[in-house]
């Protein structure tokens, strides 16, 4: 079946430093991603999108990435800030459906 | 402020209760959405409408039963509900309906709790 999932559940970075989050996907027709952020107590908020004939787009201090060969997007963001601190979502579609991972919870350490 | 507003932020009901969950979006989008957050688990799409007719209904219980008057509000009309009901119940909202084409606006949700 169809799944988004990401590599890991929790993230903790010192403020300052670079984050990575990893999504992996598992249908290869998929032709559109997005990257959402949910802090505690809103809905999620979108960051940024990809289309799958791009492999990167930036945008303000975030950078995605596409590797469709092995069906992996990433979340880059650059001198995390306290105000980071979040749960992120990947999300996909395919033909009719639209898929959302279960998160990323994301922690700055000042 | 996202330009989606839900109300209430937070219920509590029994479940014999009837409630329900109101979603307006200030945006001029044409399509609505509900989704169900529960802890660990992927957003599930429980509702979309277009232009004002229900689009999808993906296997919900009758116990939830939606309601768009117009394309600015949503309602969620909740009756008899269980305990695994209790989740973040999020309203979005797009310019477009069809999955290719959804950059939502997510609502602030409710938190809803069953006991």
């Amino acid at each position: 079946g169809e799944s988004v999932g990401l590599h890991l559940p929790t993230l903790s970075v010192q403020e300052g430093d670079n984050s990575i989050i990893n999504c992996a996907y598992s249908n290869s027709a998929s032709d559109y991603f997005i990257w959402y952020k949910q802090e505690s107590g809103k809905g999620p908020q979108f960051i940024i999108d990809i289309r799958s004939n791009m492999d990167k787009r930036q945008g303000q201090r975030v950078t995605v990435l596409l590797n469709k060969t092995v069906k992996h997007l990433s979340l880059q963001i650059a001198a995390t800030q306290p105000g980071d601190s979040a749960v992120y979502f990947c999300a996909e579609t395919t033909g009719n459906q639209f898929y959302f991972g279960t998160g990323t919870s994301l922690t700055v350490i000042p | 402020e996202t330009g989606v507003t839900q109300t209430p932020r937070h219920l509590v009901m029994g479940m014999t209760n009837k409630k329900s969950l109101k979603c307006e979006q200030h945006l001029g989008h044409n399509a609505m959405y509900w989704y169900k957050q529960s802890a660990k688990k992927p957003l599930e799409l429980m509702f979309v409408y277009s232009l004002e007719e229900r689009v999808e209904n993906n296997s919900v219980p009758s116990r939830f039963s939606p309601e768009c008057p117009n394309s600015s509000h949503l309602f969620l009309h909740l009756h008899t509900l269980q305990p695994e009901d209790s989740a973040l119940y999020l309203c979005a909202s797009s310019q477009e309906a069809r999955p290719g084409q959804r950059q939502y606006t997510f609502g602030s949700g409710t938190r809803l709790t069953v006991v």
